[in-house]
């Protein structure tokens, strides 16, 4: 459905310095995940993704965490730069179903030069 | 060399009236899908073609009405559009385990 009544979670860093981002998914059938970032008028890119017989990916200057005893996924981002200021959503497959992901609301990322 | 496309990019109508938005991808993806995002930011699927065959068709308004002519082409129609359907209509596509690419986006304005 729609989000109505629900505000964008904010997070706010100072340029140069780590950023974590996370997100809690909601079905522990999910066996792939993915990060997206969305910057201001454009389409949702894909980061990173992982499944769910890992615990880490690292990508360039970002690393996917998975912790699926408490259904938790984090996006790092090292040396936070202005250009990764956007908002961005983590995924899960839901089931295994990888045609059908089930979104996250989102954070908003604000890098403070 | 635009990975998934679509057309147009802003969109402004009036309620009642009928309007089609288009999408390609030149990815040679099976899957491809409409998604919608409110103002909110929520990103909610709305259909997905595999190979030209509906396979996902959630709880959306029979106003709109998708159309694949080849597994390249994805379109939306839309009728009797409300305001409701104001938003930013994405197109994406898919192949195998991974994640959709997205479209640009279509801002569709009714008024």
């Amino acid at each position: 459905g729609e989000s109505v009544g629900l505000h964008l979670p904010t997070l706010s860093v100072q340029e140069g310095d780590n950023s974590i981002i996370n997100c809690a998914y909601s079905n522990s059938a999910s066996d792939y995940f993915i990060w997206y970032k969305q910057e201001s008028g454009k389409g949702p890119q894909f980061i990173i993704d992982i499944r769910s017989n890992m615990d880490k990916r690292q990508g360039q200057r970002v690393t996917v965490l998975l912790n699926k005893t408490v259904k938790h996924l984090s996006l790092q981002i090292a040396a936070t730069q202005p250009g990764d200021s956007a908002v961005y959503f983590c995924a899960e497959n839901g089931a295994g179903n990888n045609r059908k992901l089930i979104w996250g609301l989102g954070t908003s990322l604000a890098v403070n030069p | 060399d635009t990975a998934v496309s679509q057309t147009p990019k802003y969109l402004v109508t009036q309620m009642g009236n009928d309007k089609s938005i288009k999408c390609e991808q030149n990815l040679g993806h099976d899957t491809m899908y409409w998604y919608k995002q409110d103002s909110k930011k929520f990103l909610k699927i709305m259909f997905s073609y595999n190979n030209k065959e509906l396979i996902i068709n959630e709880t959306v308004p029979n106003r709109f009405s998708p159309k694949s002519p080849d597994k390249a082409h994805l379109n939306l129609h839309i009728n009797s559009l409300e305001l409701g359907d104001s938003a930013v209509y994405f197109c994406a596509s898919s192949q195998g385990v991974r994640g959709p690419y997205f479209g640009p986006g279509t801002r569709l304005l009714v008024l």
